[in-house]
């Protein structure tokens, strides 16, 4: 049983183009939801995160949007760059259990110069 | 401030043997949870640790255990070895208040590797 949902698996955008990937989850009790950025070696690094009292939040190039009723939240990326390339992983967690990040399967991003 | 870190690296072990992975969080960090990275299954939460207590628990068998000392290190213990136990096993921190909107910080991951 998949909570999290992330698609697509893999992306290749035009340098100066958005990336967007998306994600579903299942549990109404999730009130956190990070985006991590994963570089080839090295950990996930956190990027942006949302809680569902918001419907977009937007850091630099980053925005995520977040739609509480049909359970789904996005990250775009504007003006992708080569630098940007690497995985995206998308999750969730709930209150009482804020140790435990429920991810998605991950998107591996390609920005082609 | 300097981040997590996690010892050693790079770990091969043959199937049967135990292995013992360390974590620092990041100082004044208090939890710290442990991770399972594979290509097929993704990240997949293992446990967390708060004040010296398991808090948390994923679904893994009981092979998988781990502890947390008074200073906050952790470490976590894969005992009988399976090769699907290969995998890049993630140390994260984070303050751990009472609240969700805690961040947290990734180490870069111990690759662990059974023959």
């Amino acid at each position: 049983q998949q909570q999290v949902k992330q698609s697509p698996q893999s992306l290749i955008v035009q340098k100066g183009g958005i990336s967007i990937i998306n994600c579903a989850y299942e549990n109404t009790a999730f009130d956190y939801f990070p985006w991590y950025q994963q570089f080839p070696g090295k950990g996930p690094a956190l990027l942006i995160a949302i809680r569902p009292d918001v419907s977009e939040k937007k850091e630099g190039r980053f925005t995520i949007s977040f739609n509480k009723s049909a359970k789904q939240f996005s990250l775009h990326i504007m003006d992708s760059q080569p630098g940007d390339s690497a995985t995206y992983f998308c999750a969730a967690s709930r209150r009482g259990s804020q140790g435990n990040l429920i991810f998605g399967k991950g998107t591996k991003l390609s920005v082609k110069p | 401030k300097a981040g997590v870190t996690q010892t050693p690296r790079y770990l091969i072990k043959t199937r049967g043997q135990q292995v013992t992975l360390s974590c620092s969080p990041i100082s004044g960090h208090r939890s710290v949870s442990w991770y399972q990275q594979t290509p097929g299954q993704g990240l997949q939460f293992l446990f967390e640790y708060f004040s010296e207590t398991q808090r948390n628990k994923g679904n893994f068998p009981g092979r998988f255990s781990g502890r947390q000392f008074s200073n906050s290190r952790s470490e976590m213990n894969v005992s009988t070895l399976e090769l699907g136990d290969s995998a890049l096993y993630l140390c994260a921190s984070s303050r751990a208040g009472d609240g969700t909107w805690e961040t947290q910080y990734f180490g870069p991951g111990t690759r662990l590797l059974v023959l």
